[in-house]
């Protein structure tokens, strides 16, 4: 199976929103409600932002929340903030014990 | 604190083999699921394995199926990947990660260790 789709690139101001959107099939995104999202720092490991589509981990800011439309999920960074600066990681569960992650989107805060 | 620390990596020709450890720490080990998952330099994540709880189930991307093996200890709270037949696409630095519930690993995994790079060239 194919990863799942993200945009290269994203950016935004201060303060401003900014949308990552994650395409899969009605295989993996459509089919489940198994959409994470990870926060990646240059030389850190993974960070859990969002799970199960739209639930934040403990310690997550508010700012930080997903949703999913047929088989598009979605991030949303409010409030962009200079630290928020990284790359972001959707993955889904695909069914028969398969995860799939995107290929991932480098969110710039201008 | 829950700690994930990663070992075994180095650099092994094609054809090689090599054993990858996660050593955990800080929350019961014997009741998560584990997931490995590799990043291979400048590109993105990819899941490469998981095993359950109780170790009876194994699962694997078909880019490593019947290669690579999952497993653990829990009387040494440790994760385990060997890795066999080792091609130059494997080449990744190698995460263990702890799954965020104690059933289902593919829901979401909770905490990452740094990683143990692999490199696997002649």
């Amino acid at each position: 199976q194919s990863a799942l789709t993200q945009p290269p690139s994203a950016s935004g101001s201060p303060g401003q929103s900014v949308t990552i959107s994650c395409t899969g099939t009605s295989s993996d995104v459509g089919a489940y409600n198994y959409v994470s999202w990870y926060q990646q720092h240059p030389g850190k490991a993974p960070k859990l932002m969002i799970y199960e589509v739209s639930k934040r981990p403990s310690g997550v800011p508010d700012r930080f929340s997903g949703s999913k439309s047929g088989n598009t999920a979605s991030l949303t960074v409010s409030g962009l903030q200079s630290e928020d600066e990284a790359d972001y990681y959707c993955s889904s569960y695909a069914g028969s014990n398969n995860l799939l992650f995107g290929g991932g989107t480098k969110l710039t805060v201008l | 604190e829950v700690q994930l620390l990663e070992s075994g990596g180095g650099l092994v020709q094609p054809g090689g083999s090599l054993r990858l450890s996660c050593a955990a720490s800080g929350f019961t080990f014997s009741t998560y699921a584990m997931t490995w998952v590799r990043q291979a330099p400048g590109k993105g994540l990819e899941w490469v394995s998981a095993i359950s709880p109780n170790a009876v189930g194994t699962y694997y991307a078909d880019s490593v199926k019947g290669r690579f093996t999952i497993s653990r200890d829990s009387s040494k709270n440790t994760l385990y990947l060997q890795m066999n037949s080792l091609r130059a696409e494997d080449t990744a630095l190698y995460f263990c990660a702890k799954g965020f519930y104690t059933g289902s690993w593919y829901i979401a995994a909770d905490y990452w260790g740094r990683g143990s790079l692999v490199t696997v060239s002649s």
